[in-house]
């Protein structure tokens, strides 16, 4: 079964405008991690923001935040202000752990276009 | 070092050969992750490990494929055999005690012709 859903394979985004890019997961967990990631046409897998399961506020960073809804499994990252440099693949993932397993798990992802 | 150190940046094989891939973390990172990436797709998860052992291999695809990691610093991805579906990016990361984010090699594209 999947575990991490990105449900948008492609998106367009005028510059300097907000985008949302969504995530879902499916875990028994009750601990776990959500991490996204950048990576650009270079290949360069590129850290934006986590969010921890028990964590009460949605994550930001600069310009991306983190809309973390626990209770419909949704981690979804907001870009505000677009810039052409966004424009790269982007890859919802999430941290298990258990007693027996350890493991990051990523999602299909979806490109992100920004256009002038 | 300063970033995670992958080796070789390109491998062009024939089909039945065999393939090592290096992977040099972080000084001081306790856990090392390997992944692989096919064109367009999201990178997936094959093998994990914390100091010297695998803390978890469940997506190695096959006996073909073998990670070693003697010291608990650099680990090998090895590969026998090899497969025309085994072409990919082969993606390594690590991360530290008690941190969260893996940082990223910049991969090891391997092509079996």
């Amino acid at each position: 079964a999947q575990k991490i859903t990105q449900t948008q394979p492609g998106m367009f985004v005028q510059e300097k405008e907000a985008v949302t890019l969504d995530c879902t997961y499916d875990t028994s967990d009750q601990s776990y991690g959500l991490f996204w990631y950048k990576q650009p046409s270079s290949g360069e897998m590129i850290f934006l923001i986590y969010q921890g399961s028990y964590d009460e506020q949605n994550a930001t960073e600069g310009r991306y935040s983190l809309n973390f809804q626990k209770a419909r499994k949704s981690a979804n990252l907001v870009i505000s202000a677009s810039q052409l440099g966004d424009s790269a693949m982007y890859f919802c993932a999430m941290r298990e752990r258990g007693t027996s397993y350890d493991k990051v798990i990523f999602g299909p992802g979806t490109s992100l276009s920004v256009i002038p | 070092g300063a970033g995670v150190s992958q080796t070789p940046s390109n491998k062009v094989t024939e089909k039945g050969k065999y393939v090592e891939l290096r992977c040099d973390p972080i000084s001081g990172h306790t856990a090392l992750y390997w992944y692989r990436q096919s064109l367009g797709q999201g990178p997936e998860f094959l093998i994990y490990f914390q100091g010297t052992g695998a803390a978890d291999d469940s997506g190695l695809p096959n006996d073909r494929f073998f990670a070693v990691r003697p010291e608990g610093s650099v680990s090998t991805l090895k590969i026998q055999r090899t497969e025309r579906g085994d072409s990919a990016v082969y993606l390594c990361a690590s991360t530290g005690v008690g941190a969260n984010v893996l940082t990223f090699g910049a991969g090891s594209r391997l092509t079996v012709l």
